[in-house]
C-alpha cells in the first residue's frame, strides 16, 4: 500500500516567492496534519483537518501561510510570500481519526 | 514552559546496554501517551503507545506516571539499530486527534 505522498521532496526558492506543498494521504484516513520541523523547535503541529475540514490552524505562524484540502484525497500548504525563517522540513501525516498518524517523507525547504 | 519536554541528549550506550529516556508533561488532561523514533532525516514513526499499566514489546518497555505527569521509555539489550530519536508524544485531550511532540531524544549505540 502507498503511505502518505508528499511533493516535492525538496524546495530551494528566493525569499519573496510563493511555495506550495502538496500532500496525498492514505486512501480512507479521514484526518490530515500538517507539521513543520526544526533543530531549535521540533515537531510543530501547523494545522489539522477532520474530514477535510480545518479543525485547528492554532499553530499557522501568520497570514503567510493558508492550507487547504478540497477534497479526501489531496491537500495542500502554501507561504506567500516565504522567508528565510521557513526553512524547515514540513511533514504531511494522516491518521483514522484518533488512530496511529502516518507520516510523509517530508519536504525540506530552503528559503534563500 | 514547553508542554512536552524530553531531555535533549544525546546518550551515547554500547551495544548490549540497558538504558531509559524520561519525558514530562504540563498538561493533567492528557489522555494518551506514546513514543516515536524518527531516524535521521527521515519521518516520524510509531514506537509504542504507552499504558498507565505500563506495557512492553519485546526489548521496550514503556510507563506511564498520572500523578508526576511522567512518562519513561527503557530499552533493554541495546543494538546499533536502535540508534535514532526518540519522541515522546501526548494527546492532550479525548476531543481532539492533535498530538504534542517532545523535541526528542537522540540514541547513539556504538559497537
Amino acid at each position: 500500500d502507498a503511505g502518505v505522498i508528499q511533493s516535492p521532496r525538496h524546495e530551494v526558492t528566493e525569499m519573496g516567492q510563493e511555495v506550495t506543498l502538496r500532500c496525498k494521504p492514505i486512501s480512507g484516513h479521514n484526518s490530515l496534519f500538517w507539521y513543520r520541523q526544526t533543530m531549535m523547535r521540533g515537531l510543530e503541529l501547523l494545522i489539522y483537518f477532520n474530514n477535510n475540514v480545518p479543525i485547528d490552524d492554532s499553530g499557522m505562524p501568520e497570514d503567510r501561510f493558508s492550507a487547504k484540502m478540497p477534497n479526501a484525497s489531496f491537500s495542500t500548504l502554501k507561504i506567500q510570500p516565504s522567508e528565510p525563517r521557513d526553512s524547515a522540513v514540513y511533514f504531511c501525516a494522516s491518521s483514522l481519526g484518533a488512530d496511529e498518524q502516518y507520516f510523509g517523507p517530508g519536504t525540506r525547504l530552503t528559503v534563500t | 514552559r514547553k508542554e512536552v519536554e524530553q531531555d535533549p541528549g544525546p546518550f551515547n550506550v554500547p551495544e548490549g546496554a540497558t538504558v531509559a529516556f524520561n519525558c514530562t508533561y504540563s498538561n493533567s488532561a492528557s489522555q494518551s501517551f506514546f513514543w516515536y523514533r524518527q531516524d535521521c532525516r527521515k519521518e516520524p514513526k510509531l514506537l509504542m503507545s504507552v499504558y498507565s499499566s505500563g506495557n512492553e514489546d519485546g526489548r521496550f518497555t514503556a510507563q506511564l506516571n498520572r500523578a508526576s505527569q511522567y512518562i519513561s521509555l527503557l530499552i533493554r539489550d541495546s543494538k546499533l539499530s536502535d540508534s535514532a530519536t526518540y519522541l515522546c508524544v501526548v494527546r492532550p485531550s479525548y476531543n481532539t486527534d492533535k498530538l504534542i511532540f517532545g523535541t526528542g531524544t537522540r540514541l547513539q549505540v556504538f559497537p
